[in-house]
Protein backbone atom coordinates (compact mmCIF):
# COMPACT_ATOMS: atom_id res chain seq x y z
CA UNK A 1 0.00 0.00 0.00
CA UNK A 2 1.16 3.11 -0.59
CA UNK A 3 2.24 5.71 1.93
CA UNK A 4 0.86 9.33 2.02
CA UNK A 5 2.75 11.49 -1.00
CA UNK A 6 3.38 15.13 -0.73
CA UNK A 7 4.63 17.19 -4.17
CA UNK A 8 6.92 19.19 -4.71
CA UNK A 9 9.34 18.00 -1.86
CA UNK A 10 11.18 21.61 -2.10
CA UNK A 11 10.53 24.68 -3.42
CA UNK A 12 12.23 28.04 -3.11
CA UNK A 13 10.07 30.79 -3.18
CA UNK A 14 10.03 35.04 -3.15
CA UNK A 15 7.98 37.14 -0.75
CA UNK A 16 4.66 38.11 -2.10
CA UNK A 17 4.35 34.77 -3.94
CA UNK A 18 1.92 32.41 -3.89
CA UNK A 19 2.30 28.61 -4.02
CA UNK A 20 0.01 25.06 -3.60
CA UNK A 21 1.13 22.09 -2.57
CA UNK A 22 -0.02 18.60 -3.02
CA UNK A 23 -1.12 15.39 -1.20
CA UNK A 24 -2.19 12.46 -2.04
CA UNK A 25 -3.58 10.57 0.72
CA UNK A 26 -3.13 6.73 1.40
CA UNK A 27 -5.76 4.67 -0.66
CA UNK A 28 -9.33 4.34 1.69
CA UNK A 29 -8.31 7.41 4.02
CA UNK A 30 -10.52 10.09 3.88
CA UNK A 31 -9.40 12.27 6.47
CA UNK A 32 -6.38 14.84 5.51
CA UNK A 33 -5.14 17.30 7.75
CA UNK A 34 -1.85 19.74 7.39
CA UNK A 35 0.81 20.72 9.21
CA UNK A 36 3.49 23.30 9.87
CA UNK A 37 6.67 22.64 11.40
CA UNK A 38 9.19 25.10 12.14
CA UNK A 39 12.18 24.79 14.58
CA UNK A 40 10.51 27.91 16.65
CA UNK A 41 7.13 26.90 16.69
CA UNK A 42 7.20 22.80 16.33
CA UNK A 43 4.17 20.96 15.01
CA UNK A 44 1.24 23.21 14.50
CA UNK A 45 -1.79 22.16 13.10
CA UNK A 46 -3.17 23.95 9.80
CA UNK A 47 -6.95 22.44 9.14
CA UNK A 48 -7.95 18.73 8.83
CA UNK A 49 -10.65 17.69 5.82
CA UNK A 50 -13.05 15.09 5.41
CA UNK A 51 -14.92 13.87 2.49
CA UNK A 52 -13.83 17.21 0.62
CA UNK A 53 -15.33 19.64 3.82
CA UNK A 54 -13.07 21.25 6.24
CA UNK A 55 -13.44 19.57 9.66
CA UNK A 56 -11.47 21.78 11.95
CA UNK A 57 -9.00 24.35 11.27
CA UNK A 58 -5.76 26.01 13.74
CA UNK A 59 -5.19 29.39 14.20
CA UNK A 60 -3.50 30.66 10.88
CA UNK A 61 -3.99 34.05 9.10
CA UNK A 62 -6.86 33.19 6.21
CA UNK A 63 -4.05 33.24 3.88
CA UNK A 64 -3.28 29.77 4.40
CA UNK A 65 -6.20 27.93 2.56
CA UNK A 66 -6.77 24.26 1.94
CA UNK A 67 -9.51 21.94 -0.14
CA UNK A 68 -10.07 18.93 -0.82
CA UNK A 69 -10.77 16.69 -3.52
CA UNK A 70 -13.72 14.19 -4.54
CA UNK A 71 -10.67 11.11 -4.69
CA UNK A 72 -9.78 12.65 -1.03
CA UNK A 73 -6.30 14.24 -2.47
CA UNK A 74 -5.63 17.76 -0.79
CA UNK A 75 -4.43 20.84 -1.55
CA UNK A 76 -3.32 23.72 0.03
CA UNK A 77 -2.51 27.10 -0.72
CA UNK A 78 -0.42 30.13 0.72
CA UNK A 79 -0.85 33.50 -0.53
CA UNK A 80 1.06 36.39 -0.57
CA UNK A 81 4.32 34.60 0.99
CA UNK A 82 6.43 36.24 4.12
CA UNK A 83 9.74 35.37 4.89
CA UNK A 84 7.90 33.56 7.84
CA UNK A 85 5.55 30.80 6.10
CA UNK A 86 9.58 29.02 5.56
CA UNK A 87 9.24 25.57 7.04
CA UNK A 88 7.99 21.74 6.66
CA UNK A 89 4.49 21.32 5.55
CA UNK A 90 3.36 18.11 6.74
CA UNK A 91 -0.23 16.50 5.30
CA UNK A 92 -1.34 13.62 7.56
CA UNK A 93 -3.90 11.16 6.53
CA UNK A 94 -6.11 8.40 8.40
CA UNK A 95 -9.39 6.74 8.00
CA UNK A 96 -11.49 8.22 10.85
CA UNK A 97 -14.74 9.36 10.05
CA UNK A 98 -16.88 10.20 13.27
CA UNK A 99 -14.68 11.19 16.38
CA UNK A 100 -11.15 11.86 15.97
CA UNK A 101 -8.80 8.81 17.12
CA UNK A 102 -6.52 6.72 14.84
CA UNK A 103 -3.55 7.54 14.25
CA UNK A 104 -2.11 9.81 11.73
CA UNK A 105 0.54 8.42 9.00
CA UNK A 106 2.51 11.46 7.74
CA UNK A 107 3.94 12.31 4.35
CA UNK A 108 7.68 13.18 3.71
CA UNK A 109 6.57 16.97 3.54
CA UNK A 110 7.27 19.93 1.72
CA UNK A 111 10.08 21.99 2.34
CA UNK A 112 9.70 25.44 1.71
CA UNK A 113 12.07 28.62 1.46
CA UNK A 114 10.93 32.32 1.42
CA UNK A 115 13.87 34.47 0.07
CA UNK B 1 -8.00 26.66 24.86
CA UNK B 2 -6.14 23.49 25.59
CA UNK B 3 -2.31 24.10 26.39
CA UNK B 4 -0.14 21.19 25.82
CA UNK B 5 3.22 21.43 27.59
CA UNK B 6 6.39 18.57 26.59
CA UNK B 7 8.64 18.53 28.94
CA UNK B 8 12.46 18.37 28.41
CA UNK B 9 12.94 19.87 24.96
CA UNK B 10 16.15 18.13 25.12
CA UNK B 11 17.74 15.13 26.79
CA UNK B 12 21.03 13.65 25.94
CA UNK B 13 21.81 10.46 27.25
CA UNK B 14 24.68 7.72 26.91
CA UNK B 15 23.99 4.54 25.28
CA UNK B 16 22.52 2.45 27.88
CA UNK B 17 20.81 4.99 29.91
CA UNK B 18 16.82 5.30 30.69
CA UNK B 19 14.66 8.11 28.91
CA UNK B 20 11.63 9.66 29.97
CA UNK B 21 10.04 12.60 28.43
CA UNK B 22 6.37 13.72 29.70
CA UNK B 23 3.37 15.65 28.57
CA UNK B 24 0.88 17.72 30.31
CA UNK B 25 -2.60 19.38 29.68
CA UNK B 26 -4.17 22.05 30.96
CA UNK B 27 -7.70 20.29 30.19
CA UNK B 28 -8.61 16.34 30.35
CA UNK B 29 -7.69 14.97 27.27
CA UNK B 30 -9.97 11.96 25.31
CA UNK B 31 -6.99 10.73 24.30
CA UNK B 32 -3.41 11.04 23.22
CA UNK B 33 -1.23 9.60 20.90
CA UNK B 34 2.83 9.57 20.46
CA UNK B 35 4.87 10.20 17.78
CA UNK B 36 8.60 9.75 16.70
CA UNK B 37 10.34 11.79 14.35
CA UNK B 38 13.82 10.82 12.91
CA UNK B 39 16.00 13.29 12.30
CA UNK B 40 15.17 14.69 8.38
CA UNK B 41 12.05 12.36 8.70
CA UNK B 42 8.96 12.66 9.24
CA UNK B 43 6.50 12.17 12.57
CA UNK B 44 5.65 8.12 12.73
CA UNK B 45 3.24 7.07 15.21
CA UNK B 46 4.38 4.89 17.91
CA UNK B 47 0.66 4.42 20.30
CA UNK B 48 -2.59 5.45 21.15
CA UNK B 49 -3.62 5.60 24.59
CA UNK B 50 -7.47 6.26 25.94
CA UNK B 51 -8.21 5.22 29.04
CA UNK B 52 -7.35 6.55 32.35
CA UNK B 53 -4.41 4.72 34.27
CA UNK B 54 -3.16 3.36 30.85
CA UNK B 55 -0.13 1.45 30.75
CA UNK B 56 1.52 0.04 27.02
CA UNK B 57 4.50 -1.51 26.38
CA UNK B 58 6.59 -2.45 23.22
CA UNK B 59 9.60 -3.45 23.62
CA UNK B 60 12.02 -1.29 25.70
CA UNK B 61 9.02 1.48 25.64
CA UNK B 62 6.49 1.98 28.38
CA UNK B 63 3.56 4.28 27.81
CA UNK B 64 1.51 5.74 30.74
CA UNK B 65 -1.68 7.92 30.52
CA UNK B 66 -2.34 9.58 33.73
CA UNK B 67 -5.13 8.56 36.17
CA UNK B 68 -6.86 12.20 35.25
CA UNK B 69 -6.50 11.87 32.09
CA UNK B 70 -4.23 15.13 31.24
CA UNK B 71 -0.72 13.79 31.41
CA UNK B 72 1.43 10.82 29.71
CA UNK B 73 4.98 9.68 29.71
CA UNK B 74 7.19 7.85 27.27
CA UNK B 75 9.54 6.14 28.91
CA UNK B 76 13.00 4.45 26.94
CA UNK B 77 14.57 1.65 28.94
CA UNK B 78 18.41 1.49 27.80
CA UNK B 79 18.30 3.55 24.99
CA UNK B 80 20.17 2.57 21.70
CA UNK B 81 21.50 4.97 18.72
CA UNK B 82 18.30 3.92 16.75
CA UNK B 83 16.48 6.04 19.41
CA UNK B 84 17.87 9.05 18.27
CA UNK B 85 14.93 11.63 17.38
CA UNK B 86 12.41 14.04 18.25
CA UNK B 87 9.49 12.24 19.95
CA UNK B 88 5.95 14.09 20.17
CA UNK B 89 2.31 14.20 21.75
CA UNK B 90 -0.35 14.68 20.15
CA UNK B 91 -3.01 15.35 23.02
CA UNK B 92 -7.43 15.01 21.79
CA UNK B 93 -9.45 17.30 23.79
CA UNK B 94 -12.90 15.73 21.27
CA UNK B 95 -12.28 18.17 18.46
CA UNK B 96 -9.12 20.08 19.53
CA UNK B 97 -5.49 18.75 19.09
CA UNK B 98 -2.71 19.66 19.83
CA UNK B 99 1.02 18.55 19.09
CA UNK B 100 3.58 18.89 22.31
CA UNK B 101 6.62 20.66 21.57
CA UNK B 102 8.76 17.74 21.41
CA UNK B 103 11.48 16.24 23.16
CA UNK B 104 15.34 15.79 21.30
CA UNK B 105 16.57 12.91 22.15
CA UNK B 106 20.17 12.38 21.39
CA UNK B 107 22.38 9.30 22.44
CA UNK B 108 25.72 8.78 22.89
CA UNK B 109 27.74 5.75 21.79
Amino acid sequence: KAGVTQTPRYLIKTRGQQVTLSCSPISGHRSVSWYQQTPGQGLQFLFEYFSETQRNKGNFPGRFSGRQFSNSRSEMNVSTLELGDSALYLCASRTSGTGYTGELFFGEGSRLTVL
Amino acid sequence: GQQVMQIPQYQHVQEGEDFTTYCNSSTTLSNIQWYKQRPGGHPVFLIQLVKSGEVKKQKRLTFQFGEAKKNSSLHITATQTTDVGTYFCAAYNNNDMRFGAGTRLTVKP
